[in-house]
């Protein structure tokens, strides 16, 4: 059974750092690309950021480029989302999300419960 | 960025009535190469992640009833259930995958008459 298990989320003032968590099993880690996608409060889905199988290739949303940085350590089964300058309108749910392809974002067949990141002084 | 565009913002339609959610992209999703369309869809109930009903525009995930089906091609697509249950209120989105960013329409929430 596949899982995927956010961790890292909390209340963050504006211009701080999170560094998110995703701990995956019951699947070949290595061999998925895995994405971040995001919900603000009462509003739909954004993808955020994505990170082929093997870790060689990172995508990323304008929104969160340059402020974002997502990895993978495939000997733990866990993807990261760094955050940093984080700000207000960062505020939302973060899924994270296994895709169907090895190397790039296509979409997702698995996601976590999420974990709420909020950004406010 | 393709945008994606759903149609309507909200819907309401009686127990075991048809209901029908559009979506058209800015530009097509259709591949020449292998004659797919990078077309999702995903079904969000409160509280819960999203969970995938359809990809390459029309083919059911594994478990999905078959009461869901997914049709189009190019930019403009379709999620048709065929008789609403009462376990289908939810929000529904559209998402393109042909181009990086993935980018997702702005949900259509069904509710039941």
């Amino acid at each position: 059974e596949v899982q995927l298990l956010e961790s890292g989320g909390g209340l963050v003032q504006p211009g701080g750092s999170l560094r998110l968590s995703c701990a995956a099993s019951g699947f070949t880690f290595s061999s998925y690309t895995m994405s971040w996608v995001r919900q603000a409060p009462g509003k739909g889905l954004e993808w955020v950021s994505g990170i082929s199988g093997s870790g060689g290739n990172t995508y990323y949303a304008d929104s969160v480029k340059g402020r974002f940085t997502v990895s993978r350590d495939n000997s733990k089964n866990t993807v990261y989302l760094q955050m940093n300058s984080l700000r207000a309108e960062d505020t939302a749910v973060y899924y994270c999300a296994k895709d169907i392809s090895a190397t790039k974002p296509y979409y997702s067949d698995y996601w976590g419960q999420g974990t709420l990141v909020t950004v406010s002084s | 960025d393709f945008v994606m565009t759903q149609s309507p913002d909200s819907l309401a339609v009686s127990l075991g009535e048809r209901a029908t959610i559009n979506c058209k992209s800015s530009q097509s999703v259709l591949y020449s190469s292998n004659n797919k369309n990078y077309l999702g869809w995903f079904q969000q109930k409160p509280g819960q992640p999203p969970k995938l009903l359809i990809y390459w525009a029309s083919t059911r995930e594994s478990g999905v009833p078959d009461r869901f089906s997914g049709s189009g091609s190019g930019t403009d697509f379709t999620l048709t259930i065929s008789s609403l249950q009462a376990e289908d209120v939810a929000v529904y989105y559209c998402q393109q995958y042909y181009s990086t960013p993935p980018t997702f329409g702005q949900g259509t929430k069904l509710e039941i008459k």
